[in-house]
């Protein structure tokens, strides 16, 4: 059964980085399959933010695509997103998941989510 | 704003069928079969129910059902039973810069 557990600060001062790891279990990462993150806040909903494959190849929503870096790291079975000058609208949930074989989509197996407060 | 639009909320009485739907352009939902739905249930991480339109993953209840015509993909709930009351998102592969993007979500209420 494959698992993902999202990891990092629960808050993060307005015009700083915001760092967050995904570590999978259970699936190697380097087996295949996409990986990405996506956000949910209360006013905007559910919003995809990048997506990796184990080879490295990365793509982004093009409206965070100046602030976010994702990356992966198959050694650690884990990939991370860097979302650098957050601002109060970049608090959220942060969640990771995993998405198709072939394609960025679907997302079939997700973590449960991390919270993340912007705010100094 | 929302990239795909869905109705803010549905309700139906238990044993009734609902129908939700999701409407974008033809740059995503009417020009090609890649919609899935997902359910959420509150504080939780949404869950994968349908993909490619119509195509239910392992263990997904057969009374969760998908279509498309157009622009608007539906999402069809038959035989209603209270654990469906839920969060429900549409998604759809996009021909643009941003090749995924998410509806603003239906709250299902079973009366």
């Amino acid at each position: 059964q494959v698992q993902l557990q999202e990891s990092g600060p629960g808050l993060v001062k307005p015009s700083e980085t915001l760092s967050l790891t995904c570590t999978a279990s259970g699936y190697s990462i380097s087996s295949g399959h996409y990986w990405g993150w996506i956000r949910q806040t209360p006013g905007k909903g559910l919003e995809w933010i990048a997506t990796i494959y184990h080879s490295g190849s990365t793509y982004y929503n093009s409206s965070l695509k100046s602030r976010v870096t994702i990356s992966v790291d198959t050694s650690k079975n884990q990939f991370s997103l860097k979302l650098t000058s957050v601002t109060a609208a970049d608090t959220a949930v942060y969640y990771c998941a995993r998405g198709g074989v072939a394609t960025i989509w679907p997302f079939d197996y997700w973590g449960q989510g991390t919270l993340v407060t912007v705010s100094s | 704003q929302s990239a795909l639009t869905q109705p803010a909320s549905v309700s139906g009485s238990p044993g009734q069928s609902i129908t939700i739907s999701c409407t974008g352009t033809s740059s995503d939902v009417g020009g090609y079969n890649h919609v899935s739905w997902y359910q959420q249930y509150p504080g939780k991480a949404p869950k994968l129910i349908i993909y490619d339109v119509t195509s239910r993953p392992s263990g997904v209840s057969n009374r969760f059902s998908g279509s498309k015509s157009g622009n608007t993909a539906s999402l069809t709930i038959s035989g209603l039973q209270a654990e469906d009351e839920a969060d429900y998102y549409c998604s759809s592969y996009r021909k643009s810069s941003t090749p995924v993007v998410f509806g603003g979500g239906t709250e299902l209420t079973v009366l």
